[in-house]
């Protein structure tokens, strides 16, 4: 049961324009969700999370928001930049799940200069 | 900081050989987990420990994984026999207790692991 979903394996698009990539959760017990990137041959890096409590959380570049009655989230990232090339995973946890955080399947994102 | 530290960051195997990969937590972190990245299962947590002590293990695969936290800067990941199919990038991270509202879990670099 894949309880974290993101749709698009892929994702391309020109400098400067507006990335948004896309993540889907069925457990109505998660309440905190975060965006990590990653790297090739590197660990995942934590770039920004949103509390259910929220709706939008921004940072620079990044916002993510959370629709919490379609269960949906998004990173948007403007402008994007060659070196926001890289695979961006959701990842979602709850009270009930304490720690353990549930990612998704990850999303290639290639800006292109 | 160091972050988290990961050895070894390549291992080649042969099927039945013994694996240990090992893990040093980010100074301060009480928390520290073992995720699998696979192709077909994407990033997958297999155990994690608070304070040392082992709170879930659901996602270890098979008695052939194990796990331990001696002390609050090591961490081990053993895994005996190895198999092909245990071929993965494995990552260790850590972060502060959940209660402490600086849950955000930091990676190391991880250990690729190819088994013969």
């Amino acid at each position: 049961d894949q309880q974290v979903k993101q749709n698009s394996p892929s994702l391309s698009v020109q400098e400067g324009r507006i990335s948004i990539l896309n993540c889907d959760y069925t457990n109505s017990m998660f309440d905190y969700f975060l965006w990590y990137k990653k790297y090739p041959a590197e660990g995942p890096t934590f770039l920004i999370s949103i509390s259910s409590i929220k709706d939008k959380n921004e940072d620079g570049r990044f916002t993510v928001f959370l629709n919490k009655s379609a269960k949906h989230l998004s990173l948007h990232i403007v402008p994007s930049q060659p070196g926001d090339s890289a695979v961006y995973f959701c990842a979602a946890s709850g009270e009930t799940s304490g720690s353990r955080l549930t990612f998704g399947e990850g999303t290639q994102l290639t800006v292109n200069p | 900081d160091a972050g988290v530290i990961q050895s070894p960051r390549h291992e080649v195997t042969e099927m039945g050989q013994e694996v240990t990969l090992r893990c040093k937590p980010i100074s301060g972190h009480n928390s520290l987990f073992w995720y699998r990245q696979t192709m077909m299962r994407g990033l997958e947590l297999l155990i994690y420990f608070n304070n040392n002590v082992p709170i879930d293990d659901s996602g270890m695969p098979e008695d052939r994984f194990s796990a331990k936290m001696p002390n609050a800067s090591f961490s081990t990941l053993k895994i005996q026999p190895s198999e092909p199919r245990d071929s993965a990038v494995y990552f260790c991270a850590s972060s502060f207790p959940w209660s402490s509202g600086e849950e955000t879990q930091y990676f190391g670099p991880g250990t690729r692991l190819l088994v013969l």
